[in-house]
This record gives C-alpha cells, sequence and structure tokens, in this order.
C-alpha cells in the first residue's frame, strides 16, 4: 500500500543544521518532493530528486535518498528564522501521496 | 501571471447548507486537483481533472463533486456539509497528470462546519 510517514515535529536552534526525515512504503516511486508550507499559505516546491540517484545538494538544502530502507532526507544547513514552516514529503507512482508534514520551529 | 487562484479564503457554514469554491490557473496546465488538508494527515486528494472535459476520483471523493468548467477552472461543490468536512482545502495543477510535473498550489480555503 501506499504510505509516507514523518515526524510531527522538529525543534532547531538558528544556525544549526535540520534534518527532517521521510520513509515511504512504495518502491516503484519515480520521483520523491519535499514541499515547503508556511503559515496561512499554499504548498510551494523545495527540491525533487529522481528514483536512481542517492543525493542532491542545492544551496542550503541536501536531499538524501536510501532506497534500500526506502528512507527519504531534508537537510537544511544554517537554518534561519525564514525556515520555520511545514515541510512535506511525497511520493510519485501514478500520483501525489503526501507525507503528514513536520513541523520546523528555529528558535535564537 | 497569478499562478493558482481560490476563492474564497474563509468560509463558515452550517450543518446542511452547500457550497462551491472556486479555483482558477493561468499557467495553461492540463491537470488540476482537489485537496484537502486535516491536522496530522497531510493532504488528501480529493478528486482531480488529467484534462478538460476528465474528472477521476481521489482518496477521499464522498461528500464532494467537482467540475471542469474549462481549461483554466476546476471548482469542488459540497451539497450537504458535514461536521467532518471541516478542513483546508487547496486546489493544484500541473502541466500533465503522472507526477512527473511540478504541482502549483493555492493559497488554500479555510471551511467549517458547525
Amino acid at each position: 500500500g501506499e504510505d509516507v510517514e514523518q515526524s510531527l515535529f522538529l525543534s532547531v536552534r538558528e544556525g544549526d543544521s535540520s534534518v527532517i526525515n521521510c520513509t515511504y512504503t512504495d518502491s516503484s516511486s519515480t520521483y520523491l518532493y519535499w514541499y515547503k508550507q508556511e503559515p496561512g499559505a499554499g504548498l510551494q516546491l523545495l527540491t525533487y530528486i529522481f528514483s536512481n540517484m542517492d543525493m542532491k545538494q542545492d544551496q542550503r538544502l541536501t536531499v538524501l535518498l536510501n532506497k534500500k530502507d526506502k528512507h527519504l532526507s531534508l537537510r537544511i544547513a544554517d537554518t534561519q528564522t525564514g525556515d520555520s514552516a511545514i515541510y512535506f514529503c511525497a511520493e510519485v507512482t501514478d500520483k501525489l501521496i503526501f507525507g503528514t508534514g513536520t513541523r520546523l520551529q528555529v528558535f535564537p | 501571471n497569478a499562478g493558482v487562484t481560490q476563492t474564497p479564503k474563509f468560509q463558515v457554514l452550517k450543518t446542511g447548507q452547500s457550497m462551491t469554491l472556486q479555483c482558477a490557473q493561468d499557467m495553461n496546465h492540463n491537470s488540476m486537483y482537489w485537496y484537502r488538508q486535516d491536522p496530522g494527515m497531510g493532504l488528501r486528494l480529493i478528486y482531480y481533472s488529467a484534462s478538460e472535459g476528465t474528472t477521476d476520483k481521489g482518496e477521499v471523493p464522498n461528500g464532494y463533486n467537482v467540475s471542469r468548467l474549462n481549461k483554466r477552472e476546476f471548482s469542488l461543490r459540497l451539497e450537504s456539509a458535514a461536521p467532518s468536512q471541516t478542513s483546508v482545502y487547496f486546489c493544484a495543477s500541473s502541466l500533465w497528470t503522472g507526477g512527473t510535473d511540478t504541482q502549483y498550489f493555492g493559497p488554500g480555503t479555510r471551511l467549517t462546519v458547525l
């Protein structure tokens, strides 16, 4: 079946790195996405990774994919208060399946 | 270029009332989607329209109907609202379905059913 799981909360100090984790169940997923949702707003695509890649780096963002364990992570370097938001991972098979979202709180 | 727009932003209904949520996109996308977002449950797909003239059920279609009015507009209708439909509703669009095309989201409609 299709199920994407994330931890609900993460709290980090400004300047530290944040790591948001996600597990998925469908090994036929072709793409995996990370979306960011700021308060009162819709979802905004942050980055994505093809299922045949292990890692993708985009400025402060690093995505790691472990296909064997069906585990995806998003690392945010030098986390800022503006990074406070809910982060959703999503897997793609024939449609987009979203995780439950991780609320990241950044404190000074 | 406004992207995906939704109206209204907020709505309060009484049980049994009906309403239509409107969504429009100006990106010439073929596919459009309606999701609901509930705490601790992520986004769940209600209905989608792969292309103009087609609509299909998603994960949680019961209690909803949709209309793909034209290529730009995709509306979601609640015929008889229930408290269980209290949620935030998001419309999204993409060039095509299949997931390889990025979905762009509207700002959401917060619906409360009393």
